[in-house]
């Protein structure tokens, strides 16, 4: 199956500080999705974006299908961006199940 | 609208029983999804839903583990006699056709 890298695994930052959180996938994609889960577990959907740049606030992402990696920027983080933030795909011929990577874990101390 | 929501939010059970986890997906999606996520790690596929059937019930890891979406709406997983290692969250999600997928709140489940 597809495999799916997130760097780092974890990040700590100052309230204020950027950040560029890393998704690297080993094939050919359909759909990518970031998601932010909260200290609830709740997964939250940040972007739907399988190619192109996104942004939404002070996130933003861009994913280069044809050197299979996304990016997601956090600008000007706030404590409230605490959680961990997940890439998934899903691979082309299986265009409905998603992979996860491990994740990339973002604590903002304020 | 609603989100996808989940019932219980949290289950706690013995070894060996029996237990059903419901999944109500968002008002008009089609397709309908179970992933099971362990402690420190992402989720991982269960089994996929188009309508009524089950198109992919590859994730699901044995036997004991079942799900049915009889109008092709609500959905129940099923575990026939756990065990300790069934311990994890359950999500659900939900899609229009095979597009963006929203999660809901899941179920902790818990097995003593």
């Amino acid at each position: 199956g597809i495999q799916v890298e997130q760097s780092p695994p974890d990040l700590i930052l100052q309230e204020g500080a950027n950040s560029t959180l890393r998704c690297n996938f080993s094939d050919s994609v359909n759909n990518l999705q970031w998601f932010h889960q909260n200290p609830w577990g709740q997964l939250i959907n940040l972007f739907y974006i399988p190619s192109g740049t996104k942004q939404n606030g002070r996130l933003s992402a861009t994913t280069v299908a044809t050197e299979r990696y996304s990016l997601l920027y956090i600008s000007s983080s706030q404590t409230t961006d605490s959680g961990v933030y997940f890439c998934a795909v899903d691979q082309v011929g299986n265009d409905y199940k998603l992979s996860f990577g491990a994740g990339t874990t973002v604590t903002v101390r304020a | 609208g609603a989100g996808v929501s989940q019932t219980p939010s949290n289950k706690v059970t013995e070894k060996g029983k029996y237990v059903e986890l419901r999944c109500d997906p968002i008002s008009g999606h089609t397709a309908l999804y179970w992933y099971r996520q362990s402690l420190g790690q992402g989720p991982e596929f269960l089994i996929y839903f188009q309508g009524t059937g089950a198109a992919d019930d590859s994730g699901l890891p044995n036997d004991r583990f079942f799900a049915v979406r009889p109008e092709g709406s609500v959905s129940t997983l099923k575990i026939q006699r756990t065990e300790r290692g069934d311990s994890a969250v359950y999500l659900c999600a939900s899609s229009f056709a095979l597009n963006e997928q929203y999660f809901g709140p899941g179920t902790r489940l818990t097995v003593t």
